[in-house]
C-alpha cells in the first residue's frame, strides 16, 4: 500500500507564530486527507485534497496538494492555544481498499502561550 | 451525519483476561467499518476493517479479533491479553456516499496489568 513520510514529529511554538507540517509520497497520490487529534481525543477530519496544485483555506489553515501529487503541506497561520494537538495526513491505501486509509505518523503541535 | 459511538471510554485489564470493545454507528447504513490502535504520541495502526456483516479483514497477525455480527456493529475482542495488547482503540466509519473520510469514535483507552 501507499506510505507517507509526515514531518516534523513535534512542534514547538510560540502563540503567533506560524506552523507547518509537511507530507511526502514517493508515488502519485489519488487524494490526501488531513486530520486533527486535540490532546485524548479523536482524529476529527478536516479537508480532502484531490487536484493537482490544489490549495484550500479554513480560516487560519491552509491545505496544499503539490503539482505531482506527491505532497502536500498544512500551514497554520498564527497559532492560537486551540491549535495544540496532533495532525495527522492520511492516504488511500489504493486499488480496492474498501477506503481504508494510511496514516502518517503525524506532528505534534504543542503552543506555548 | 454519521456517528460513531465506543464503549468502555477507559478500561483497565489484568493480562490473560477477555476482552470485548464495541463500537455502533448512526447516521449511516452499510458503512465500512475500521478498528484502529494508537500507542502513546504516535500514529495509527489499522488492525481491522470490514465492509460489511460478517466480513472481516485482518491488517496485522495479533492477539486481536474483530466480528461484526450487524450492519452497524463493530466489535473487537480477545481471549487472553497481553501487555502489548495496551493503547488507544479507535473505531472509525465511512460511507456516506462517495466521500472516503473517516470519522472515528471517542476511542477507549485499555491498559493491561
Amino acid at each position: 500500500g501507499q506510505q507517507v513520510m509526515q514531518i516534523p514529529q513535534y512542534q514547538h511554538v510560540q502563540e503567533g507564530e506560524d506552523f507547518t507540517t509537511y507530507c511526502n509520497s514517493s508515488t502519485t497520490l489519488s487524494n490526501i486527507q488531513w486530520y486533527k487529534q486535540r490532546p485524548g481525543g479523536h482524529p476529527v477530519f478536516l479537508i480532502q485534497l484531490v487536484k493537482s496544485g490544489e490549495v484550500k483555506k479554513q480560516k487560519r489553515l491552509t491545505f496544499q496538494f503539490g503539482e505531482a501529487k506527491k505532497n502536500s503541506s498544512l500551514h497554520i497561520t498564527a497559532t492560537q492555544t486551540t491549535d495544540v494537538g496532533t495532525y495527522f495526513c492520511a492516504v488511500n491505501a489504493g486499488g480496492t481498499s474498501y477506503g481504508k486509509l494510511t496514516f502518517g505518523q503525524g506532528t505534534i503541535l504543542t503552543v506555548h502561550p | 451525519s454519521q456517528t460513531i459511538h465506543q464503549w468502555p471510554a477507559t478500561l483497565v485489564q489484568p493480562v490473560g483476561s477477555p476482552l470485548s470493545l464495541e463500537c455502533t454507528v448512526e447516521g449511516t447504513s452499510n458503512p465500512n467499518l475500521y478498528w484502529y490502535r494508537q500507542a502513546a504520541g504516535r500514529g495509527l495502526q489499522l488492525l481491522f476493517y470490514s465492509v460489511g456483516i460478517g466480513q472481516i479483514s485482518s491488517e496485522v497477525p495479533q492477539n486481536l479479533s474483530a466480528s461484526r455480527p450487524q450492519d452497524r456493529q463493530f466489535i473487537l475482542s480477545s481471549k487472553k491479553l497481553l501487555l502489548s495488547d495496551s493503547g488507544f482503540y479507535l473505531c472509525a466509519g465511512n460511507g456516506a456516499g462517495s466521500r472516503n473520510e473517516q470519522f472515528f469514535g471517542p476511542g477507549t483507552r485499555l491498559t493491561v496489568l
